[in-house]
């Protein structure tokens, strides 16, 4: 079946604009993740939705990030104001239960 | 609170070799472990998991993975390395008795195998 897609695959911006990343996580998972990854380094968690459930938030960096999961199943990262630290690859993945993560391939941001 | 330490940044082994890539946990419940590996410019990929069971675990392209939980340890092994090996390697760790509870990575081991 169809693994987790993002798009898009690389988005480059100037510093100040907004950008929105988005994630389908494979169909019938209930959770998704959202990931931040500077250049082969490792994973900082962004933000969890579970279900129903509020989601955890307790990783967004700053009030200029912020995501939001639609029917339970499609989700948008939106980065406000972007800065140049914000540059990364940032990682979205699915999950059923409690089990493993599958990740989608990611979206490249550069701020320039 | 879940914590996952992987000691060494880098592990370095030649082809044909045994390679160890090293994970500690610790968790207040039950221990679900898991690898993944993440190969240049690509997402990451899940290896193998440990969720009950056997010690042992097998995972994809020949790895596998002790559980071990006097020493909280979830070693990632191969027998015999290959150069397309090299990648980095993340060890997570979730609570299973806590639903909803989030996994925890740690900060990746970078893999290169030498011919």
């Amino acid at each position: 079946g169809a693994g987790v897609s993002q798009s898009p695959s690389n988005k480059v911006t100037e510093k100040g604009k907004d950008v929105e990343l988005r994630c389908d996580p494979i169909s019938g998972h209930t959770a998704l993740y959202w990931y931040r990854q500077s250049l082969g380094q490792g994973l900082e968690f962004l933000i969890y939705f579970q279900g129903n459930s509020a989601p955890d938030k307790s990783g967004l960096p700053s009030d200029r990030f912020s995501a939001e999961r639609t029917g339970g199943s499609v989700s948008t990262l939106t980065i406000q104001r972007t800065q140049q630290e914000d540059s990364a690859v940032y990682l979205c993945a699915s999950s059923n239960d409690l089990y493993e993560q599958y990740f989608g391939p990611g979206t490249r941001l550069t701020v320039t | 609170a879940q914590s996952v330490a992987q000691p060494e940044d880098q592990v370095n082994v030649a082809e044909g070799n045994p390679l160890t890539v090293k994970c500690t946990y610790s968790v207040s419940g039950n221990p679900y472990l898991f690898w993944y590996v993440q190969y240049p410019n690509r997402g990451l990929q899940f290896l193998l998991k440990y969720i009950t069971g056997d010690n042992l675990v097998k995972g994809s392209y020949g790895f596998e993975a002790e559980f071990n939980k006097s020493q909280t340890s979830f070693h990632l092994k191969k027998p015999s390395a290959l150069v397309s090996d090299s990648a980095l390697y993340f060890c997570a760790v979730r609570d299973g008795d806590n639903y909803g509870q989030n996994f925890v990575f740690g900060p990746g081991t970078r893999l290169s195998v030498l011919p």
